[in-house]
């Protein structure tokens, strides 16, 4: 089993409210990721992190922000939560020690905005 | 940048058949190929992955195919079980690319009919 930490697993919240979304990662990885998942089950990614104080913006644009402060550490923020912003949220990481070391994921947590 | 397809979206199959999901990929700089299952409620684990010096890799019930001159890698599961009831996703990562080039397809739902 992977050692990747999503907190909380599941969250509803009224419109307007300000929101982070933890994850914690215990395998020293450098590289770190959040994917928002529609009930397609298509994975978008929203951000990414090479490191610490690193971060970037994904393929599918996302009003949420993240920061790496330290390398087991990913937080995901929302400053005002609206329903458009209901979604499953995964969080992954990965190695460096090879070109293709493979991802882990994290069981995610379930956004439900009111 | 890559593009992944994935077919079929949805496969049933009977208890004890086979299953085969297909995927295709667009950029030949890609050279690795890993595939994740996700069940309910959890996020996605990587079950079996390829790299393209290799054609074939079998792990029990389990197999992937990569077929580099037609870009296109498939998954087997033989013998299937109701435990085999999940997501199925393949994808490809390539150097280069944004977050490691990693590119997913929009997965593949499989149920394991009793």
């Amino acid at each position: 089993e992977a050692d990747i930490y999503q907190t909380p697993r599941y969250l509803v919240i009224g419109t307007g409210k300000k929101i982070t979304l933890e994850c914690s990662q215990t395998m020293g990885h450098d590289k770190m990721y959040w994917y928002q998942q529609d009930p397609g089950m298509e994975l978008h990614l929203i951000h990414y992190s090479y490191g610490v104080n690193s971060t970037e913006k994904g393929d599918l644009s996302s009003e949420s922000t993240v920061s790496r402060i330290r390398t087991e550490h990913f937080p995901l923020t929302l400053e005002s939560a609206r329903p458009s912003h209901t979604s499953q949220y995964l969080c992954a990481s990965r190695g460096t020690s090879s070109y293709n070391s493979p991802l882990h994921f994290g069981n995610g947590t379930r956004l439900t905005v009111t | 940048g890559e593009n992944v397809e994935q077919h079929p979206s949805t496969l049933s199959v009977q208890e004890g058949d086979s299953a085969v999901i297909k995927c295709t990929y667009s950029d030949s700089a890609s050279n690795y190929f890993p595939w994740y299952k996700q069940e309910l409620g959890k996020g996605p684990q990587l079950i079996i992955d390829i790299r393209s010096n290799v054609g074939e890799k079998k792990d029990q019930r389990i197999a992937v195919t990569l077929n580099k001159t037609a870009k296109h890698f498939s998954l087997h599961i033989t013998e299937t079980q109701p435990e085999d009831s999940a997501v199925y996703f393949c994808a490809s990562l390539y150097s280069g690319g944004g977050a490691d080039g990693l590119t997913f397809g929009k997965g593949t739902h499989l149920i394991i009919q009793p």
